[in-house]
């Protein structure tokens, strides 16, 4: 079953706004990613966030984990034309033989 | 290269052809994935390679599909007999190690099946 879901399922801003993407997960996981992918090309690796870790930044990148909600954000400040994209949260699940999982990814979309 | 490469990365090819895809993971990866995308969707698992062996091989849409992984660096999956179903971006990706770590992908290969 899908473990990470995103929302919203599209985003369309202004450039220079801030982007906010939550992704939601079911069960209990070591470690969450987010990943961007351009069209046309495979996703690149952004973040990872550990379950005993709150908040990470990277740049202009800041992400939350919420474990007790079972919910994660990606949150892109100052945003560029450049940042047109969809992004994808996935998680791994704690288990023996854990593996990642990834949701259906947010379209994002930055108007010049 | 310094990053997993597919090749090819268009192929267009009729119904009930037979397909190899391949992956040149990162250097040193023993961890080696492969996914299905299709269009506007998310990524479907196929299977997990360590090394040589594949200990999951759970995401295999049906015994068409197979994979195999030498000298513990390209890996190739194959389609027999393939399907317009088939049609979707087959994704590579590499990781150090585990599989719960961060994983680079390649650019895949579009494959169409008319």
């Amino acid at each position: 079953s899908q473990q990470g879901e995103e929302d919203p399922q599209a985003l369309s801003i202004q450039e220079g706004e801030n982007a906010t993407m939550n992704c939601s997960y079911k069960t209990s996981i070591n470690n969450l990613q987010w990943y961007r992918q351009n069209s046309g090309r495979g996703l690149v690796h952004l973040i990872l966030i550990r379950s005993n870790e709150r908040e990470k930044h990277s740049g202009r990148l800041r992400v939350t984990l919420d474990t007790s909600k079972k919910s994660s954000s990606l949150l892109i400040t100052a945003s560029r034309a450049a940042d047109t994209a969809s992004y994808f949260c996935a998680t791994d699940d704690s288990g023996a033989n854990s593996k990642l999982t990834f949701g259906k990814g947010i379209t994002l979309s930055v108007r010049p | 290269g310094a990053g997993v490469s597919q090749s090819p990365s268009n192929k267009v090819t009729e119904k009930g052809k037979d397909v190899e895809l391949r992956c040149d993971p990162i250097s040193g990866h023993t961890a080696l994935y492969w996914y299905r995308q299709s269009l506007g969707q998310g990524l479907e698992f196929l299977i997990y390679f360590q090394g040589n062996s594949a200990p999951d091989k759970s995401g295999l849409p049906s015994d068409r599909f197979s994979a195999e992984r030498t000298g513990g660096s390209v890996s190739t999956l194959t389609i027999q007999r393939t399907q317009q179903e088939d049609s979707a971006v087959y994704l590579c990706a590499s990781s150090r190690t585990g599989r719960n770590q961060p994983q680079h992908f390649g650019d895949g290969t579009r494959l169409s099946i008319l």
